[in-house]
């Protein structure tokens, strides 16, 4: 079945530096998501991308979408405390019906 | 505005126990799905609802069976708990065109 697994599963950041994590699929996929979750909460969604190539920013938040549609990425630029939490990466092979396929998150921690 | 509403929050069960988890969504969805989350192994589907009248089995089924009731509510049930089905369980809904997954604020389950 489709596996979709993520790099580094654990980053301990000083506050100020970046953060990058990986997401790789075993599949071509349709689009990804990516999602936020805190300690103790649910996961919170960022952002989709569905394009090959495509990149999005927000703020301080930079995803990407590989050319072959089989990895994803997510940068932080200079991390602040309150992006503490685990964000997971989550594949999808449909074109309509949404079913996603999660991958094993990065827990990021970010000293002050 | 609740969104998805799961309860119980907390149990605790004895091997071979049954019980529901229950899950309401409020923003007329049309699917719905059962996640289960275990420390280093990300989200894991149960089972899955497209629309109101249909359920799928998802990565790791075993051991549960799930009820769509309406187009708001899909339960999660256990027959008979085992100490394996320990985990944080998610419910989640998502839209005909919605881009994306809205969770619940989970169920911790622990089985003894």
């Amino acid at each position: 079945g489709q596996q979709v697994m993520q790099i580094p599963q654990y980053q301990h950041v000083q506050e100020g530096e970046d953060f990058t994590t990986y997401c790789n699929s075993s599949t071509t996929l349709s689009n990804i998501q990516w999602y936020k979750q805190r300690p103790g909460g649910h996961p919170v969604f960022l952002i989709q991308l569905v394009k090959s190539g495509e990149v999005k920013k927000q703020k301080r938040l930079t995803f990407q979408f590989g050319e072959a549609k089989k990895n994803s990425s997510l940068h932080i630029t200079a991390t602040q405390t309150t992006d503490v939490g685990t964000y997971f990466c989550a594949g999808n092979r449909n074109t309509g019906f949404q079913k996603l396929v999660f991958g094993t998150g990065t827990r990021l921690l970010v000293s002050p | 505005n609740a969104g998805v509403t799961q309860t119980p929050k907390f149990q605790v069960l004895k091997t071979g126990q049954s019980m529901t988890l229950q899950c309401a969504q409020d923003m007329n969805h049309n699917s719905m799905y059962w996640y289960r989350q275990d420390p280093g192994m990300g989200l894991r589907l149960i089972y899955y609802s497209a629309s109101e009248g249909t359920t799928d089995k998802g990565e790791v089924p075993n051991g549960y069976n799930v009820s769509r009731l309406n187009k708001r509510e899909f339960s999660l049930r256990l027959e008979s708990a085992a100490p394996s089905q320990t985990s944080v369980y998610f419910c989640a809904s998502s839209g005909a065109r919605a881009v994306e997954a809205f969770f619940g604020q989970g169920t911790r389950l622990t089985v003894v």
